[in-house]
């Protein structure tokens, strides 16, 4: 049984440039979730899937942030344009539709923009 | 107002002893659900509990339990019999109604158990 995995584990990258992440979900779970997790606090939500749909986007998820899951399986986050304020660590998440809707994390990427 | 408050960045616990993490929460939705999330030093959040509005009984999960008083809006955890592993970041979480799916979190409580 495998959980919630995430590619890469770490980015650093310069200031300017475009990253994606990328996060598999547990096989059966039809939602997908982005959150952002800074040093200290905990994670802030910025979007999520039911299956292919997006049906939910904090304010938090600027223009330069995009997020895809074009066959309802495997997400992409994407930023462009990366700012130093980007640097956090990025949490994927994944659930069943049914029941009490625990989210299941993944190990994160951690982001580092210099 | 903070959706979710944890007062305690900090807490120390003696091996073996129970320690309660308070969480309040705040929301005007009749249907909401309070989790709870453990992140160890490695990083990844592990899902401990879970305690809906309509619950009337508090729930428990092994050595976790969550003491839900629903007029103070308050959700702490209450971890027994405390063990070494049981060191790490707590996060106390909520998700609203409305068909809302996203998790609001709080800041955390680090907990520390001493041999």
């Amino acid at each position: 049984d495998t959980g919630v995995s995430q590619d890469p584990r770490h980015k650093i990258t310069k200031r300017g440039q475009n990253v994606t992440f990328r996060c598999d979900p547990i096989s059966e779970h039809n939602r997908l979730y982005w959150y952002r997790q800074t040093l200290g606090q905990g994670p802030e939500f910025l979007t999520y899937f039911q299956n292919e749909a997006q049906l939910e986007k904090s304010r938090l998820l600027s223009d330069r942030f995009s997020a895809e899951r074009p066959k309802g399986s495997f997400s992409t986050l994407e930023i462009q344009r990366t700012e130093q304020g980007d640097s956090a660590m990025y949490l994927c998440a994944s659930s069943l539709v049914s029941g009490t809707g625990e989210q299941f994390f993944g190990p994160g990427t951690r982001l580092t923009v210099l | 107002a903070q959706k979710i408050t944890q007062t305690q960045p900090g807490m120390f616990v003696q091996e073996k002893e129970a320690v309660t993490l308070d969480c309040t929460y705040d929301t005007s939705d009749q249907s909401y659900g309070l989790f709870w999330y453990k992140q160890p030093s490695s990083g990844e959040m592990i899902f401990l509990i879970y305690q809906g509005s309509y619950d009337e009984q508090n729930a428990t999960e092994g050595r976790y339990s969550l003491n839900f008083q629903k007029a103070r809006k308050s959700a702490n955890l209450v971890i027994s019999a405390s063990q070494l592993g049981d060191s790490a970041m707590y996060f106390c979480a909520m998700r609203e109604g409305g068909g809302r799916r996203a998790l609001t979190f709080g800041s955390g409580t680090r907990l520390q158990v001493q041999p």
